[in-house]
């Protein structure tokens, strides 16, 4: 059972053009959704959160929206840079389980 | 740099055999968790411990055990190991049982040949 899911598993974006990765879940016990960036050879580094008390949270380029109602969270990049090729999962937390996606495999074109 | 160590890095070992993956967290990190990510997989949650205690476990196989000890590094012991075990682990480490982000070390590719 899939209780986190990235249904694309991939996306193409022109440099600075907006990237859009999208998350959905299933377990309305989540109470906190994280988005990691994983390069090739290495760990996932952590890249932002959300409470799900909150809908929105900005961090630079990065801003991560929650709709609750739909069980759907997204990860927007503005502007897209090639360094952001990488892939994407995004993560949910709650009884003491941090679940991942199967991410989304981002490449950022000149 | 993370933080968190994994050794080794690489194993290769053959069918049957058991290995010893370890992990150290980060420093102040009290909860551990270890992942598997197969070709192309994302990311399985195998189990979580928080202070020396499982809190939480996933898809972990019988076969797979592992501990977290009084300085807090772990460890995960994989036995009777089949090709299909072959695969990155990862193990992250995070201040709080939930709600803060956890970070990873490099991981380690098992290879079962």
């Amino acid at each position: 059972d899939q209780q986190v899911k990235q249904n694309s598993p991939s996306l193409s974006v022109q440099e600075g053009r907006i990237s859009i990765l999208n998350c959905d879940y299933t377990n309305s016990m989540f109470d906190y959704f994280l988005w990691y960036k994983k390069y090739p050879a290495e760990g996932p580094t952590f890249l932002i959160s959300i409470s799900s008390i909150k809908d929105k949270n900005e961090d630079g380029r990065f801003t991560v929206f929650l709709n609750k109602s739909a069980k759907h969270l997204s990860l927007h990049i503005v502007p897209s840079q090639p360094g952001d090729s990488a892939v994407y999962f995004c993560a949910a937390s709650g009884t003491d389980k941090l679940i991942f996606g199967t991410g989304t495999r981002l490449q950022v074109f000149p | 740099d993370s933080g968190v160590t994994q050794t080794p890095k690489h194993l290769i070992t053959a069918t049957g055999q058991r290995v010893t993956l370890r992990c150290s967290p980060r420093s102040g990190d009290l909860s551990v968790y270890w992942y598997q990510q197969s070709l192309d997989q994302g990311l399985q949650f195998l189990i979580q411990y928080y202070n020396g205690e499982e809190r939480a476990k996933g898809n972990i196989l019988e076969r797979f055990s592992a501990q977290q000890f009084p300085d807090l590094h772990s460890e995960l012991n994989l036995s009777s190991l089949e090709l299909g075990d072959s695969a990155l682990y990862f193990c992250a480490s995070s201040v709080e049982v939930e709600g803060s982000e956890a970070f990873f070390g490099q991981g380690t590719r098992l290879t079962v040949v």
